[in-house]
């Protein structure tokens, strides 16, 4: 059984600070990851995609892979209210679809 | 990436009804897929549709329920039929961006079922 955990929060933060968000994964031989913004009532969006071990930075996000750990992070620098959102993780093992985490609300309050 | 087309966006219908919700890619692709998510879940997929053969339904999900048609490499319905409240959820449509890596979506359609 492929799972993908995350803690659903709230996760709140001050704006301008860091957020951080977590997922772990049980499956060793998955081979990609992605995280993925969710406003209330649209559909998600592909923020960032991290497929080997180290960070993937592109403008505030970063996202983190520790593949021993079977860890994945997402990081979002300088966080704006407009960062609230559910953050979704999800996970390929390279020959399958993608398995989703629940998701991690996060509030940047202003 | 794609750009996807769903329709309708929203709709309420009555229960033991039917819904036939649309996708469009403005692409040729080999696989599209259905999602459900239900009220403060996460994605949940219902089928991958391939051009030319049979849907693949995941487990739970069965084709007299949810039958999919994929005439062509840049068109998919999902049918929602006999329905029950307990499938009011948002339906997404989506792609792949390469084989086996990120998908895209939709813009979803929230169905209400009363």
């Amino acid at each position: 059984q492929k799972e993908v955990e995350q803690n659903s929060g709230p996760l709140s933060v001050p704006e301008g600070a860091i957020a951080s968000l977590n997922c772990t994964y049980s499956d060793r031989g998955s081979q990609s990851f992605f995280w993925y913004r969710q406003y209330s009532g649209k559909s998600p969006e592909l923020i960032m995609s991290i497929y080997s071990n180290g960070d993937q930075e592109d403008g505030r996000f970063t996202a983190q892979l520790n593949k021993a750990s079977q860890y994945v992070s997402l990081l979002i620098r300088d966080s704006q209210p407009s960062d609230s959102a559910t953050y979704l993780c999800a996970v390929n093992l390279g020959y399958s679809t993608l398995t989703f985490g629940k998701g991690t609300m996060l509030l940047v309050s202003p | 990436s794609a750009v996807i087309s769903q329709k309708p966006s929203r709709d309420i219908c009555q229960r033991g009804t039917s819904l036939t919700i649309q996708c469009q890619v403005d692409s040729q692709v080999t696989m599209m897929f259905w999602y459900r998510q239900q009220p403060g879940q996460s994605l949940t997929l219902i089928a991958t549709a391939n051009q030319g053969s049979e849907a693949t339904y995941e487990s739970g999900f069965v084709i007299d329920k949810f039958p999919i048609s994929r005439p062509n490499l840049t068109f998919s319905t999902l049918t929602v039929s006999n329905m029950s409240p307990e499938d009011s959820s948002i339906y997404l449509c989506s792609v792949e961006g390469q084989p086996n890596t990120e998908a895209f979506f939709g813009q979803g359609t929230r169905l209400t079922v009363v």
